[in-house]
């Protein structure tokens, strides 16, 4: 099993560009979990889908996020435009369906750079 | 009310000694409590987690505490190791793979001196 997937591992950019986030979750897991992790607010979750479908954008700071998930292996959290505040490690996290326990599983992250 | 508040932010412990790191919840419907452990440039990952029905749980040298009267539940890791040098995040959800998101405490980053 190969794992969450997630690409790039490193980007940087510049202020006002746009950054485009990609995930692969784990085959047969129907949750897709974007969390953004900072020193000062530690992990929060932007956003997740169930079967494809978006449950809760609560967490997603502003217009500038946009999250999809065309189909069940493969999702993209943009920012457009991106902003220094933004500078933050992405998590993407996927969840078997059925689960008798909320265990998620973590990708390796996208660290992100906003100069 | 969706809050997991953890204590404390940062915890040094030498070779062989008890970590102990602290979670307070306040949703009482919450009845799943998981541990994640991460490593410096990997994600967070399970480690340990316990349902209310219990009031403790051991997997090897990690143990969690529950005390379901207090809304307060507790990590500690025996013998602690260099090893275990990593960020835990206590986290809260409803049981059941369907039931959403967990919600994560600001995590604790451990150190284990040699």
């Amino acid at each position: 099993d190969a794992g969450v997937i997630q690409s790039p591992r490193h980007e940087v950019t510049e202020m006002g560009q746009e950054v485009t986030l990609r995930c692969k979750p784990i085959s047969g897991h129907n949750s897709l979990f974007w969390y953004r992790q900072t020193m000062m607010r530690g992990l929060e979750l932007l956003i997740y889908f169930n079967n494809n479908v978006p449950i809760d954008d609560s967490g997603m700071p502003e217009d500038r996020f946009s999250a999809k998930m065309p189909n069940a292996s493969f999702s993209t959290l943009k920012i457009q435009p991106s902003e220094p505040r933004d500078s933050a490690v992405y998590f993407c996290a996927s969840r078997r369906a059925g689960s008798s326990y909320n265990e998620q599983f973590f990708g390796p992250g996208t660290r992100l750079t906003v100069l | 009310q969706q809050q997991v508040k953890q204590s404390p932010q940062s915890l040094i412990v030498q070779k062989g000694g008890i970590s102990i790191i602290n979670c307070a919840y306040e949703n009482t419907a919450f009845d799943y409590f998981p541990w994640y452990q991460q490593f410096p440039g990997k994600g967070p990952a399970l480690l340990i987690a316990i349902r209310p029905d219990v009031s403790e749980k051991k997997e090897g040298r990690f143990t969690i505490s529950f005390n379901k009267s207090a809304k307060q539940f507790s990590l500690h890791i025996m013998d602690s190791q260099p090893g275990d040098s990593a960020t835990y995040f206590c986290a809260a959800s409803l049981y059941g793979g369907s039931q959403g998101n967990l919600i994560f405490g600001k995590g604790t980053k451990l150190s284990v001196k040699p």
